[in-house]
């Protein structure tokens, strides 16, 4: 059974600073996707990534993945108070009887203080 | 862009009633997918559907249903709400996972308070 776990579970941090969001799993797979949540909101997709090495940026936020050691980063770059939120790493499992399920970790909220 | 919408954001109902979520999407998507979130456990997979009038049970199906009739709508039906079903509920579509493009979109969710 696929398992993910994403550290830390809670991250309080400065502006300015940076920092990285873990998210390990336990089979293989070669699909990973962040996504982002704001308070009593949906989720928003960030970034999809598709195969070993693949390194996705958008602001201040980079995602990469390695598969061979089954885990994926979110660094974040001079932190700013926006991107406070609950952040989600989901991932894509190998197919076994045609399931399309994805399996989410449990999420790492991020507060950026002023 | 992707739509996803969801048939009510709040919804307050008393324990033993029958509650109907609704979910449309307006991509073609084949899979839709039911889950719930709750503080400290994360997103759930109560059901999902890959085609019109499939469904697979997901992790936590008790106490649900879903229909799924029509393409573009997926339902979850709680035949006899409970207290312990209080939460928040997400709906998401997606292609197939063989699309080089597949990705789920979530809707915007239901806060459902059961009294």
């Amino acid at each position: 059974e696929l398992k993910v776990e994403q550290n830390p579970l809670f991250l309080s941090m400065q502006e300015g600073k940076n920092y990285t969001i873990y998210c390990n799993y336990s089979t293989t797979s070669d699909r990973l996707y962040w996504y982002r949540q704001d308070p009593g909101k949906s989720l928003e997709s960030l970034f999809v990534l598709l195969s070993n090495g693949a390194v996705k940026q958008e602001g201040r936020l980079m995602a990469s993945l390695d598969t061979k050691a089954r885990l994926s980063t979110l660094h974040i770059t001079a932190a700013v108070h926006d991107l406070s939120a609950t952040y989600f790493c989901a991932v894509d499992p190998p197919t076994q009887g045609g399931s399309e399920k994805l399996v989410f970790g449990k999420g790492t909220k991020l507060t950026v203080n002023p | 862009d992707v739509k996803v919408t969801q048939s009510s954001r709040y919804l307050v109902k008393r324990t033993g009633e029958k509650v109907f979520l609704e979910c449309v999407q307006d991509m073609d998507h084949e899979n839709m997918f039911w889950y719930r979130q709750d503080p400290g456990l994360g997103l759930r997979l109560i059901y999902f559907s890959y085609d019109v009038k499939m469904k697979e049970k997901g992790d936590i199906p008790e106490g649900y249903s879903v229909s799924r009739e029509k393409k573009e709508r997926f339902s979850l039906i709680l035949e006899s709400a409970s207290t312990n079903q209080t939460s928040m509920y997400l709906c998401a579509s997606s292609f197939p996972r063989e699309a080089s493009d597949y990705e789920q979109y979530f809707g915007p969710g239901t806060r459902l308070t059961v009294t």
